[in-house]
C-alpha cells in the first residue's frame, strides 16, 4: 500500500535553513505530483508548493517565492522540501501529500519544524 | 486568492444526532474542486470528500458532502464515536490553493 514516510523533527535558529525528506513507496513514482503543506500552532493548513514526480517541474506559493525549493530523487522515491531564512512563524508542523490535479489523497505523518533562539 | 470560511467553529453533539458543517468561499470553487477533511490530534488529515460530493476510497456513507460555487456542506448523518475531530474544507481548483480554519465537532 502507499506510505508516505517523512523525516523527524527539526529544531532550528533564526535565519537558518531546514530540508526535509518525505520517502515514497506503494506506487508509481513519476506519476504523481507530491505538494508540501504546512499548519502553524492554531493556524489553517498553508499550501507550500508542489513538484511533478516525473518531469520535476515546480510551483510554489507567492508568499514562499524565493525561500521554498522543493526537489526530487527519482532513484530513492523521495521529494524534499527546503525551506530557508527561518523565521519564529515558520514554526509548525510540515507535511507531504500526493495528488494528480486532485485532492490529497496520501499524506505524511508529518514533521515538526521549531524555529527559536 | 480564495478565502474559505467554516461555520461554526465548534459543534457541540452527541453521538447519534447529525452534524451539518458548513464552508463559504470567497469567490465560487472552479469545477466545484472542494474537499473535506478529517482530522485527529497528532495525526495527518484523511480525506473524506472531493468534488464537493464524491465520497472518498473507504468513507462510510454517513459521510455526505454538497453544494456549489461558494456554498459548500459536510453532513454527518448519525455521528460514531470515532466521528469527534476536526474537520476542515479544501479548495483545489485555483492556485494558491486554499483551506477552512477548521471546525471541531465535539461530543456534548
Amino acid at each position: 500500500q502507499v506510505h508516505l514516510v517523512q523525516s523527524g523533527a527539526e529544531v532550528k535558529k533564526p535565519g537558518a535553513s531546514v530540508k526535509v525528506s518525505c520517502k515514497t513507496s506503494g506506487y508509481t513514482f513519476t506519476t504523481f505530483a507530491l505538494h508540501w503543506l504546512r499548519q502553524a500552532p492554531g493556524q489553517r493548513f498553508e499550501w507550500m508548493g508542489w513538484i511533478d514526480e516525473g518531469t520535476g517541474g515546480t510551483k510554489y506559493s507567492q508568499k514562499l517565492q524565493g525561500r521554498v525549493t522543493i526537489t526530487r530523487d527519482k532513484s530513492a522515491s523521495t521529494v524534499y522540501m527546503e525551506l530557508t531564512s527561518l523565521r519564529s512563524e515558520d514554526t509548525g508542523v510540515y507535511y507531504c501529500a500526493r495528488s494528480r490535479g486532485s485532492p490529497y489523497d496520501y499524506w505524511g505523518q508529518g514533521t515538526l519544524v521549531t524555529v527559536s533562539s | 486568492e480564495i478565502v474559505l470560511t467554516q461555520s461554526p467553529g465548534t459543534l457541540s453533539l452527541s453521538p447519534g444526532e447529525r452534524a451539518t458543517l458548513s464552508c463559504r468561499a470567497s469567490q465560487s470553487v472552479s469545477s466545484n474542486y472542494l474537499a473535506w477533511y478529517q482530522q485527529n490530534p497528532g495525526q495527518a488529515p484523511r480525506l473524506l470528500i472531493y468534488g464537493a460530493s464524491g465520497r472518498a476510497t473507504g468513507i462510510p456513507d454517513r459521510f455526505s458532502g454538497s453544494g456549489s460555487g461558494t456554498d459548500f456542506t459536510l453532513t454527518i448523518s448519525r455521528l460514531e464515536p470515532e466521528d469527534f475531530a476536526v474537520y476542515f474544507c479544501h479548495q483545489y481548483g485555483t492556485s494558491p490553493f486554499t483551506f477552512g480554519q477548521g471546525t471541531k465537532v465535539e461530543i456534548k
